[in-house]
């Protein structure tokens, strides 16, 4: 069964744009992790947030989690041609490192 | 460091077949997971290893089956192969702590006809 959702199931923009991505979950987890896949290759990971914190950054990428609503959010700033990919979250809940993975966000990124 | 390998990156079998796929996690993680990636299903958790033991498993038939050896590296197998087993098979490493991020290797594209 799938413990995360996001929201929307595709996005488009254009370049220099802001993307902005949302996971809802069912159960308490210990993190929330954010992924990127490019054509069916392997996932990248973009960054983690554990459930004691509420905001993370790395670059351009901007997380949020509100443990309250069981709901994260990935902000991407000015984004890219090349930021076109699929996003996934994912939680881990647990004392092991299972992943349990939404079905994902395309993100198209027009130049 | 090097990331996660996987090996082969592609593999075509016939139904009844079995297959067996390999990943080599990064230089001192010694937790390997491997996940099952269709469009139908999405992304699934088939098992985990960690020090050699499966310390979890998903919700697959037994014909799907993995090990684990000294080094980290894995393998897992999969035995009388059926079309929907068709599918990009995922290995991610992550360091023994839990809760840690987990690093994914290329993945193994497999056909099943």
């Amino acid at each position: 069964s799938q413990q995360g959702e996001e929201d929307p199931q595709a996005l488009s923009i254009q370049e220099g744009e802001n993307a902005t991505m949302n996971c809802s979950y069912k159960t308490s987890i210990n993190n929330l992790q954010w992924y990127r896949q490019n054509s069916g290759r392997g996932l990248v990971h973009l960054i983690l947030i554990r459930s004691n914190e509420r905001e993370k950054h790395s670059g351009r990428l901007r997380v949020t989690l509100d443990t309250s609503k069981k709901s994260s959010s990935l902000l991407i700033t000015a984004s890219r041609a090349a930021d076109t990919a699929s996003y996934f979250c994912a939680t881990a809940t647990g004392a092991n490192s299972k992943l349990t993975f939404g079905k994902g966000i395309t993100l198209s990124v027009r130049p | 460091k090097a990331g996660v390998t996987q090996t082969p990156r592609y593999l075509i079998k016939t139904r009844g077949q079995q297959v067996t796929l390999s990943c080599s996690p990064i230089s001192g993680h010694r937790s390997v997971s491997w996940y099952q990636q269709t469009p139908g299903q999405g992304l699934q958790f088939l098992f985990e290893y960690f020090s050699e033991t499966q310390r979890n498993k998903g919700n697959f038939p037994g014909r799907f089956s993995g090990r684990q050896f000294s080094n980290s590296r894995s393998e897992m197998n999969v035995s009388t192969l059926e079309l929907g087993d068709s599918a990009l098979y995922l290995c991610a490493s992550s360091l023994e702590v839990p809760y840690n991020e987990q690093f994914f290797g290329p993945g193994t594209r497999l056909t099943v006809l």
